[in-house]
C-alpha cells in the first residue's frame, strides 16, 4: 500500500541547532516526493521536491530509495522555521498526493 | 500570478444541511484537487478534476461531490452534513510539466482553505 510515515509528531530544537525531520514512504514504483510547510495561519505551501534537488530556506532533502526515506534537513534552525511540516508522495495511479501526518517543528530561542 | 482562492473562508452549518465550497485555481491551471484536513486523519484526498471531468476520487462517501466549470473554477458539495465533516477543506491548483522518459511532474499549489464547522 502507498503510505507516508512521519514518526515524530513534535520536534523541538534550539535556535542554531541542526534539524532533521524524518519521512519514510512505501510505494510500488518510482516515487516522487515533496515537503510542504504550513506556517501558523498560513496556507500549505510547497517547500521542496526531490526531483529539483534544490535547497529552499536552507532546507535540503535527499531521496534514499534503499531506505525508502526522504528526510528533511537544515544545519542551523531559525525561529522562523517553526511550523508544521508535511512529507507527501505523489501517487501517479491515484492522481493524488499522499501525506504523512505531519511534524510540528518548534525552534526555541 | 494570483494564487488559489477559496470561498467562503469560514462556514458554520448544522447537521443535515448541505454546503457548497468554491475554489478558483491559478490562471492557466486546468486541474484542481480537493483535500480534507482534520486533526485526527490529517490530509486526505477527496477528488481531482481536469477539464470539467472528475479524473480521480478518494475514499469518501457519496455525500461528497464536486464539479468543475469551463473556466476551471471548481465547487465541492457536501450533503446531509455530519458532525465528523467539520474540517478544513483545501483546494489545490495543479501545475503539470513533462520530465525525461515520458513522465510528468505535478506540483500542487494550495488555497487558504474553507473552515467548515458542523454543529
Amino acid at each position: 500500500a502507498q503510505r507516508v510515515t512521519q514518526p515524530e509528531k513534535l520536534l523541538s530544537v534550539f535556535k542554531g541547532a541542526p534539524v532533521e525531520l524524518k519521512c519514510n514512504y512505501s510505494y510500488s514504483g518510482s516515487p516522487e516526493l515533496f515537503w510542504y510547510v504550513q506556517y501558523s495561519r498560513q496556507r500549505l505551501q510547497l517547500l521542496l521536491r526531490h526531483i529539483s534537488r534544490e535547497s529552499i530556506k536552507g532546507f535540503t532533502a535527499d531521496l534514499n530509495k534503499g531506505e525508502t526515506s526522504f528526510h528533511l534537513k537544515k544545519p542551523f534552525a531559525q525561529e522562523e522555521d517553526s511550523a508544521m511540516y508535511y512529507c507527501a508522495l505523489w501517487d501517479n495511479q491515484g492522481g493524488k498526493l499522499i501525506f504523512g501526518q505531519g511534524t510540528e517543528l518548534s525552534v526555541k530561542p | 500570478k494570483a494564487g488559489v482562492t477559496q470561498t467562503p473562508r469560514y462556514l458554520i452549518k448544522t447537521r443535515g444541511q448541505q454546503v457548497t465550497l468554491s475554489c478558483s485555481p491559478i490562471s492557466g491551471h486546468r486541474s484542481v484537487s480537493w483535500y480534507q484536513q482534520t486533526p485526527g486523519q490529517g490530509l486526505q484526498f477527496l477528488f481531482e478534476y481536469f477539464s470539467e471531468t472528475q479524473r480521480n476520487k478518494g475514499n469518501f462517501p457519496g455525500r461528497f461531490s464536486g464539479r468543475q466549470f469551463s473556466n476551471s473554477r471548481s465547487e465541492m458539495n457536501v450533503s446531509t452534513l455530519e458532525l465528523g465533516d467539520s474540517a478544513l477543506y483545501l483546494c489545490a491548483s495543479i501545475s503539470t510539466r513533462g520530465l525525461a522518459g515520458g513522465r510528468s511532474s505535478y506540483e500542487q499549489y494550495f488555497g487558504p482553505g474553507t473552515r467548515l464547522t458542523v454543529t
